[in-house]
């Protein structure tokens, strides 16, 4: 079974300080997403990443900066943490060539910006 | 752009009743997902569907696609307190890109 891990599941940061949210995934898989979950707006694509150290922008990219080192970890960096970053994240992964299977979803990590 | 509207937003039901979720999307796309979310919990995919007329069932949950209208339908029958959840659907929104466009996710309420 697919495993995709994030590192916190709560963090409460304050305006300004700069944060790492982690993810690492247990199946190779070359893809890797981040999304933020709001009420209302449904799951907003961040950042994704196609491979070791390729990275491009989602919908939503301001304000964020990822890095993708190794294959199996993604890292999505709020530069200089503000209000309107508090959220649900939820990272995801799934393999090259894999269009008939779903993405798989950590358990996400709610971010306090207060 | 691609745009993914699900309604209703909210749902609620009585059991034993029957009830259809709508997903309808913006452009062209041949494959779509539909997820389920627990509160406090993450997405865990239910069907995934990935050709036009494609109808996928599982349990109380049946899911259909029909690209030429851009719809999909999530139906639930006989509705049980255990299906109470967020649906969300999902389109593929460039092929070959995994760039997947969310809907706006569905509150489905079962009442006992």
């Amino acid at each position: 079974d697919v495993k995709v891990t994030q590192s916190s599941r709560y963090l409460v940061k304050r305006t300004g300080e700069k944060v790492f949210l982690e993810c690492v995934q247990d199946m190779d898989h070359e893809n890797m997403f981040w999304y933020r979950q709001d009420p209302g707006l449904g799951l907003r694509l961040i950042y994704f990443s196609y491979d070791v150290k390729m990275k491009e922008k989602g919908d939503i990219p301001e304000g964020y900066s990822v890095s993708r080192e190794k294959k199996e970890r993604f890292s999505l960096i709020l530069e200089s943490a503000s209000t309107n970053q508090t959220s649900m994240y939820l990272c995801a992964s799934i393999g090259r060539s894999s269009y008939n299977s779903p993405l798989h979803f950590g358990n996400g990590t709610r971010l306090t910006v207060t | 752009e691609l745009k993914v509207e699900q309604n209703p937003l909210f749902l609620s039901m009585q059991e034993g009743k029957n009830y259809t979720i709508y997903c309808n999307y913006s452009t062209t796309s041949d494959r779509l997902y539909w997820y389920r979310q627990d509160p406090g919990k993450s997405l865990e995919s239910l069907f995934v569907l990935l050709s036009n007329g494609a109808v996928k069932q599982e349990g109380r949950l049946m899911a259909s696609l029909d690209t030429k209208a851009r719809l999909s339908t999530l139906h639930i029958t006989a509705a049980v307190h255990d299906l109470s959840a967020t649906y969300f659907c999902a389109v593929d929104s460039h092929r070959g890109t995994y760039k997947y466009i969310f809907g706006t996710g569905t509150r489905l309420k079962v009442l006992a």
